[in-house]
């Protein structure tokens, strides 16, 4: 089945270590998006991958970044983890927008990141 | 800015009952969409249903119906026929102008159903 993947599940790491969430697709869809959830709250977009130009929200810390090397991986890169960075990270993936369609968002299962 | 408000923290309803979650949009743009997600306790974000804003009738989905009043302003989510697989979060979202499908969330409703 076509889907989205994202690895680890669940991922701890230490005040301040870097740290690397991937996210796959078998979607083939252009769009790439990396969202933050932190308990009880609603997702907030990090950023996005439209094909390989890359958008970031204005109001995500320098201390996020990602990669995508292809269309089918895309890597949320976290220099020097704070604890308030500890939430769910969630990637998803939707096709090229066209006029007059909206195209839903496909979701992965997430990752959660524990900072120690 | 746009912006999407959900009012209920929490709701509870019986099984085989239908239940409405309330949701509130604001936006100064002619043609925008709106979206529902369920987040079940395991995390992962599943897409339920779409209602397009130059859509005449409501949208439907097997058990899921969007009660959508464009001059209030509002797209509530019906869920009819609960089960207990239902208890979940639910979101509601609506898709920014620009070139990709970006989407805004609500805070979201948990949703609990009862034997």
């Amino acid at each position: 089945d076509a889907m989205v993947i994202q690895n680890p599940r669940y991922q701890v790491t230490q005040f301040g270590k870097p740290v690397t969430l991937s996210c796959s697709q078998t979607l083939n869809h252009n769009v790439m998006y990396w969202y933050q959830q932190k308990s009880s709250q609603a997702p907030k977009l990090l950023f996005h991958y439209y094909d390989k130009d890359f958008n970031n929200e204005a109001d995500t810390p320098d201390n996020f970044q990602s990669r995508r090397p292809n269309t089918s991986f895309c890597f949320l890169d976290i220099r020097s983890p704070g604890l308030g960075d500890a939430a769910m990270y969630l990637c998803a993936t939707s096709r090229d927008q066209e006029p007059g369609v909206d195209n839903e968002q496909f979701f992965g299962p997430g990752t959660r990141l524990t900072v120690l | 800015a746009q912006k999407i408000t959900q009012t209920q923290p929490g709701m509870f309803v019986q099984e085989k009952e239908a239940v409405t979650l309330d949701c509130t949009y604001d936006t100064s743009d002619q043609s925008y969409g709106l979206f529902w997600y369920k987040q079940p306790s395991s995390g992962e974000m599943i897409f339920l249903i779409y209602q397009g804003s130059y859509d005449e009738q409501n949208a439907t989905e097997g058990r899921y119906s969007l009660n959508f009043q464009k001059a209030r302003k509002s797209a509530n989510l019906v869920i009819s026929a609960s089960q207990l697989g239902d208890s979940a979060m639910y979101f509601c979202a609506m898709r920014e102008g620009g070139a990709a499908d970006k989407l805004i969330f609500g805070t979201g409703t948990r949703l609990q159903v009862f034997p």
